[in-house]
């Protein structure tokens, strides 16, 4: 069983450039989170994707947008970076939506993103 | 928003001692959930709730789901080097569209041998 790969693990970008993050799921896994963790707080959600489409999102403006396609894996891409856009970027991976959501995330290990 | 506030927000503990964490809210969810973070790694899930009241145990750990719906609190038992860490607290209300998880800031857990 293939655990959730995510890339790259880290990356310094500049403020106003664009990133995509990239993330594998777990082995038959169809619905894919994205949460973003400041240092020293905990994970804070994105959105997450569900057959290749958005099903919720959290409190983060437009410039945060995401792909899912139809292996499951999926991509982050984040416009007009911010200096508090540095933080750990985790994707999570997980069975079912909605109500059959259970909660229980499988995460990756992150992806380290610096804005300078 | 919804927050979730977990306690204490660090612990220095002899090998050996028990350990005990909470997290309260003033919402009511429907699923309570326990990660364990590692440096450089992502969170893994150690406990999950879904019922209130409802107590679980995995290993030495044991978790409750708070009968409120409001709280959750986690025990280790005879803590190990190993058990070093930061414990986050989640909760989530499941049934409508979103399916997304709050998360509390976190208990980092030092153990000395």
């Amino acid at each position: 069983e293939t655990g959730v790969t995510q890339s790259p693990t880290h990356l310094i970008k500049t403020r106003g450039q664009q990133v995509t993050l990239r993330c594998s799921s777990q082995s038959g896994h169809n619905t894919v989170s994205w949460y973003q963790q400041a240092l020293g707080q905990g994970p804070q959600f994105i959105f997450q994707y569900y057959r290749e489409e958005e099903n919720g999102r959290g409190n983060f403006p437009p410039r945060f947008s995401g792909l899912q396609f139809p292996n499951y894996s999926s991509e982050l891409n984040v416009n007009a970076l911010e200096l508090d856009d540095s933080a750990l970027y985790l994707c999570a991976s997980s069975l079912g939506r909605g109500s059959t959501n259970t909660g229980e995330l499988f995460f990756g290990e992150g992806s380290r993103l610096t804005v300078l | 928003g919804q927050q979730l506030n977990q306690s204490p927000q660090s612990m220095f503990i002899q090998e050996g001692e028990d350990v005990s964490m909470n997290c309260t809210s003033s919402s009511i969810f429907n699923t309570w959930l326990w990660y364990k973070q590692d440096p450089g790694e992502g969170p893994v899930l150690l406990i999950a709730l879904y019922k209130a009241g409802e107590l679980t145990s995995n290993g030495r750990l044991t978790a409750q789901f708070g009968i409120t719906r409001k709280d959750s609190f986690l025990n280790i038992s005879a803590s190990i080097p190993s058990d070093v860490g930061i414990y986050f607290c989640a909760a989530q209300n499941y049934g409508g569209s979103q399916g997304n998880l709050i998360f509390g800031k976190g208990t980092k857990l030092s153990v000395k041998p």
